[in-house]
């Protein structure tokens, strides 16, 4: 069965980076895309961006390119998304989701919670 | 950016109920809308995608209509599993969009 299993919680003061990896198993990865979608407390759900696993391709949310890097490593099956220059604005609850594109999110992973705080 | 706009923001319903929660877009996406269930605790569930189609192990008291700009979810029959926010999406046109959320509480 198709999982999606993302690493654990992370607290960072503002300014920094944050790398959160999302392992998928149960289906060839280079097949589908990884999308990210986060949710601030008390918040609504925001695409962050997609990467395709097959070639590389990025497409971001423009509120946050410059700011986003989303990768994917085919010899371990996992998919990254860092975010520089962290602000409080950026605590959430942070889910990787997968799609061939961006059709419709069928499989997600478990969520990362990433608090920034001084 | 497309807006999605979902109406209404909250609603109470009973064990039993059937309620109907909208979705709007700015501009038209044909049938490239999805609806999902947030709980908390979980990952967002897909319930309906393109407009109509049920998730493979979603109850059938789900269904989703509409096309366009004018989108409905439906719940008949609701269950207690089912109090929980729900999201619509749109995947016309990047960047991707969701609804603000309809939250569904027990009356």
């Amino acid at each position: 069965q198709v999982q999606l299993v993302q690493s654990g919680a992370e607290v960072k003061k503002p300014g920094a980076s944050v790398k959160v990896s999302c392992k998928a198993s149960g289906y060839t990865f280079t097949r589908y895309g990884i999308n990210w979608v986060r949710q601030a407390p008390g918040q609504g759900l925001e695409w962050m961006g997609w990467i395709s696993v097959y070639n590389g391709d990025t497409n971001y949310a423009p509120k946050l390119q410059g700011r986003v890097t989303m990768t994917a490593d085919t010899s371990t099956s996992t998919a990254y998304m860092e975010l520089r220059s962290l602000t409080s604005d950026d605590t959430a609850l942070y889910y990787c989701a997968r799609a061939r594109r961006v059709e419709y999110f069928q499989h997600w992973g478990q969520g990362t919670l990433v608090t920034v705080s001084s | 950016d497309i807006q999605m706009t979902q109406s209404p923001s909250s609603l109470s319903a009973s064990v039993g109920d059937r309620i109907t929660i909208t979705c709007r877009a700015s501009q038209r996406i044909s049938s490239y809308l999805n609806w999902y269930q947030v709980t908390p605790g979980k990952a967002p569930k897909l319930l309906i995608y393109v407009a109509s189609s049920l998730q493979s192990g979603v109850p059938s008291r789900f269904s989703g209509s509409g096309s366009g700009t004018d989108f409905t979810l439906t719940i008949s029959n609701l269950q207690p599993e089912d109090f929980a926010t729900y999201y619509c999406q749109q995947s016309y046109d990047t960047p991707v969009t969701f609804g603000g959320g309809t939250k569904v509480d027990i009356k």
